[in-house]
This record gives C-alpha cells, structure tokens and sequence, in this order.
C-alpha cells in the first residue's frame, strides 16, 4: 500500500509569493492534515479536512489555507509569503472514523519550503 | 496550558548500550500517546500508541509504557540503525482526531 505521498519535496520561494503544496493521503484514507515543523518550534498542528470540511485549524494566521477534494487528496496554500514561513511542512492521514476517531496519523516526507 | 516535554533533547549510546527516553505530559485528559520516530529528511513514522496507563507496546528492541503523567521508551541492545529523532504527541480529550500535540523529541545516537 502506498504511503502518505507530498509534492514538491523542496520549494524555493521570495517573500510575498504564494506557495500551494499538495497531498496524496493513503488509498482509503479521508482525513488529512497539515503540520509546519521548524527547529524552534517542533511540529505544530496547520488545520485537518474530513469529507472536504475544515473541522479544526490550529493557531496560524490566515495567509494560511487549504482544501481538501472529494477524492481525498489536499492541498495547502500560503499567501504573502514570510522569512519566517520556511519550515518542513507534512501532510498526514488517517482511517476513516468520524471526528472521534483515535488512530493514529501517518505522515508523508513533507514539503521543505525555503523563503528567500 | 496542555504541554508534552521530551527528554533528554540528545543522547548518545554505545551500541548495545540499553536506555530509556523520556515523554512527560500535562494535559487536561489524555485520549491517547504515540511515538514516532523520525529520520533526517523524512516525516515522522509510526511506532506505538498507548491509550491507558499500565499499557506497554513491544517492538524489536523498542518498549513503550505508559503512566498517568509520563511514558518510556524503552530501548534494548540499541544498534546504530535506531540512531534518529523520536518524538512523543498526545491527542487531548475535546480535541478531534488528527489534532495531535507533539514534544520537541529527543536525537539519539548509537555509536557502532
């Protein structure tokens, strides 16, 4: 079964571009979300989309979007981009069991995104 | 403030050498813990989840145990292919599923 897939694996960007990065979660999987990890900061929860639905966002400003397809597959896009933007940024899945759900996430190899 | 500290940040092992690393938590509810293990250059990978203390997860040379405020990753006869960034995360209770908070981890290395 194939993994968590992500694309571009490495992006270079100036400040005040707009980036979209993409997501391919495992065959069956409908929940995906999005993580930024920096060397300061660790891993820090984007958003998560189930069925096509943004159901949390996690404490990032609003440059920061995404969406999700009815086959599953996400995308993430940040606007304006900043200097401080530049981070790895991993795209995760889930199995599908409702917004209770307790299994684990498995995640792809994540975008490395440098703004210059 | 719901906070999960990892520690040590770094440790280095002789190969063969056995230890354990650290994941302490505070949290308002815990509905589940997970270890991951990540290689430089790579996302996270899946290794245990634990769900209610006195629970333990077995795994080649890796040991994962659970208390009501911390877990262990216990590790065995360590070879240097273990050498990588392992990293705890918590899913709070209220919180939906892919909403996890993770540690800062801790770097191991193993020495051949």
């Amino acid at each position: 079964k194939a993994g968590v897939t992500q694309t571009p694996r490495y992006l270079i960007k100036t400040r005040g571009q707009q980036v979209t990065l993409s997501c391919s979660p495992i065959s069956g999987h409908r929940s995906v979300s999005w993580y930024q990890q920096t060397p300061g900061q660790g891993l820090q929860f984007l958003f998560e989309y189930f069925s096509e639905t943004q159901r949390n966002k996690g404490n990032f400003p609003g440059r920061f979007s995404g969406r999700q397809f009815s086959n599953s597959r996400s995308e993430m896009n940040v606007s304006t981009l900043e200097l401080g933007d530049s981070a790895l940024y991993l795209c995760a899945s889930s199995p599908t069991e409702g917004l209770w759900g307790n299994s684990p996430l498995h995640f792809g190899n994540g975008t490395r995104l440098t703004v210059t | 403030e719901d906070q999960v500290t990892q520690s040590p940040e770094a440790l280095r092992l002789q190969e063969g050498e056995s230890s354990s690393l650290n994941c302490s938590y505070t949290v308002s509810g815990l509905r589940g813990l997970f270890w991951y293990r990540q290689d430089p250059g790579k996302g996270p990978e899946f290794l245990f989840t634990l769900y209610s203390a006195g629970e333990e997860k077995e795994k080649e040379r890796l040991k994962a145990t659970l208390t009501k405020k911390e877990s262990f990753l216990h590790i065995t006869a360590p070879k240097p292919e273990d050498s990588a960034t392992y990293l705890c995360a918590v899913r709070l209770r209220g919180t939906s599923g892919s909403r996890l908070t993770f540690g800062e981890g801790t770097q191991l290395t193993v020495n051949p």
